[in-house]
């Protein structure tokens, strides 16, 4: 079965500097990888998903992630945290099997004036 | 505008009690899923649904209950066999399963 790790469950990063959320996958290549975010007492936003087309993928709100299959990653980043960034980060990978989505913890991300 | 409306935002509940949380779509999706989220947790999926009239537990299910009598219509009611219901909950629809699962405001519930 798949699984899902983010590392760091709170990320703290200046105004202007370079954001970088990971998240590892298991082993099994999974069809779909996704990035969401939520922002406190809201739901789950999309911001990119990866389907093979191809491996950087451009989302929302200037994030994009890279797939690395021979690392296992799906790693999000954004060159230039803004304020309005602080929320907190899920990765999901989809089952091969059902499509079901495996969700990572989350990583808060703190930014620091 | 399209969306996925929960409600209430917030509910109180006395032990014992059963409640029913609310998920209504107008995007004409045929996938509907209900999720927990626990503080420092990921989502857990408690049901979903495919299809109008059908659907399927996942890994969380004991304690709740659901319904799909209508297309745009989720409801999940938390029974009193739940034994730790205080939580997030979030409601989300996809076109199917294998597409983008899209996400409803969430309720709160809180046990007293």
């Amino acid at each position: 079965a798949q699984s899902v790790t983010q590392l760091g469950s709170h990320v703290s990063v200046s105004e202007g500097a370079l954001v970088l959320l990971r998240c590892n996958y298991s082993s099994s290549v999974p069809p779909y990888l996704f990035w969401y975010v939520q922002y406190p007492n809201q739901g789950l936003q999309l911001l990119l998903k990866y389907t093979s087309a191809a491996t950087l993928v451009k989302g929302i709100n200037g994030f994009e992630a890279e797939f690395k299959k021979s690392e296992t990653s799906f790693h999000l980043t954004k060159p230039s945290a803004h304020m309005s960034d602080a929320a907190e980060y899920f990765c999901a990978v989809s089952d091969r099997s059902n499509y079901q989505l495996i969700w990572g913890a989350g990583t808060k991300l703190i930014i620091k004036p | 505008d399209g969306g996925i409306t929960q409600s209430p935002k917030y509910l109180f509940r006395k032990e014992g009690q059963n409640v029913t949380l609310s998920c209504e779509q107008n995007l004409n999706h045929d996938a509907m899923y209900w999720y927990r989220q626990d503080p420092g947790q990921g989502l857990r999926l408690i049901y979903y649904s495919q299809i109008v009239n059908d659907f399927q537990k996942g890994d969380i299910a004991e304690g709740y209950s659901v319904s799909r009598e209508k297309k745009e219509s989720f409801p999940l009611t938390v029974t009193s066999a739940q034994k730790n219901p205080t939580a997030f909950y979030l409601c989300a629809s996809s076109r199917g399963l294998t597409d983008t699962q899209y996400f409803g405001p969430g309720t709160r519930l809180t046990v007293l």
